[in-house]
C-alpha cells in the first residue's frame, strides 16, 4: 500500500515552454502532498506543500509564479514549470502523507527534466 | 536549530560488514525521525521510523538506536549485500507538521 506514482519520469523541452508534472496517490487519499527539487548528489530540497482544495505553501525562494502548483483531488497534485530555462532542470519529487494516519511521507519515483 | 546533521558522507564496507550511519539534530520539539534509502534515477523509499519512546527499533536487517539525551541517532544494517549500496537519508519532523528536515545524505558502498 501507500503507492506514489509521478508522470512523466523523464521530460526535455525547449527553453521557454512550460512542462506539467503530475503527482498521483494510487491506493489511497493524500490529504498532504509536497513537492521536493533535488540537484545532483545533494540532499531534497522542499518547494512547496499543498493540502487538496487550497492553495500551496511555497518555501522561501521558490517563485510561486514559476511553479505552479494544483492539489484539485485527494489523489492528484500537478507541478507545472512555466516558462522553463536551463537553470530549472533538475530531478523533481513529489510526496504525500495521510496514507495509514501517520506523517510519514511516501515519496514518488521522481521527473528527471532537462531544458535545453 | 532545524538542521539534522548527518554522517558520514560517503562510506565503503565490504560485504557482511555492518555500516553505521549517524545523524544529530538540536530542535528537541522533534518527534518522528525515518531513514530513506534512495537509488540513482528513484525517488527515496522509506526504510524504517522511529519515535522518541523507544530506543531501539529494527526492522529485518535494518536497525534505528535512538540516543534522546544525546540527540541522536543512527541506521545499522546487518549483513549488508551489494544490493544496499545506495544513499541513505535521515530525516526528522514534529508531529502533526509533516515538514521533513534532511540530513546531508550518505552513499553507501558495499563491495562483493
Amino acid at each position: 500500500g501507500a503507492v506514489v506514482s509521478q508522470h512523466p519520469s523523464r521530460v526535455i523541452c525547449k527553453s521557454g515552454t512550460s512542462v506539467k508534472i503530475e503527482c498521483r496517490s494510487l491506493d489511497f487519499q493524500a490529504t498532504t502532498m509536497f513537492w521536493y527539487r533535488q540537484f545532483p548528489k545533494k540532499s531534497l530540497m522542499l518547494m512547496a506543500t499543498s493540502n487538496e482544495g487550497s492553495k500551496a505553501t511555497y518555501e522561501q525562494g521558490v517563485e510561486k509564479d514559476k511553479f505552479l502548483i494544483n492539489h484539485a483531488s485527494l489523489t492528484l497534485s500537478t507541478l507545472t514549470v512555466t516558462s522553463a530555462h536551463p537553470e530549472d532542470s533538475s530531478f523533481y519529487i513529489c510526496s504525500a502523507t495521510g496514507g495509514d494516519g501517520t506523517d510519514t511521507q511516501y515519496f514518488g519515483p521522481g521527473t528527471r527534466l532537462t531544458v535545453l | 536549530q532545524q538542521q539534522v546533521k548527518q554522517s558520514p558522507q560517503s562510506l565503503i564496507v565490504q560485504k557482511g560488514g555492518i555500516p553505521i550511519i549517524n545523524c544529530a539534530y538540536e530542535n528537541t520539539a522533534f518527534d518522528y525521525f525515518p531513514w530513506y534509502q534512495q537509488f540513482p534515477g528513484k525517488g527515496p523509499a522509506l526504510l524504517i521510523a522511529i519515535r522518541p519512546d523507544v530506543s531501539e527499533k529494527k526492522e529485518g536487517r535494518f536497525t534505528i538506536s535512538f540516543n534522546k539525551s544525546a540527540k541522536q541517532f543512527s541506521l545499522h544494517i546487518m549483513d549488508s549485500q551489494p544490493g544496499d549500496s545506495a544513499t541513505y537519508f535521515c530525516a526528522a519532523s514534529i508531529r502533526g507538521n509533516y515538514q521533513l528536515i534532511w540530513g546531508a545524505g550518505t552513499k553507501l558502498i558495499i563491495k562483493p
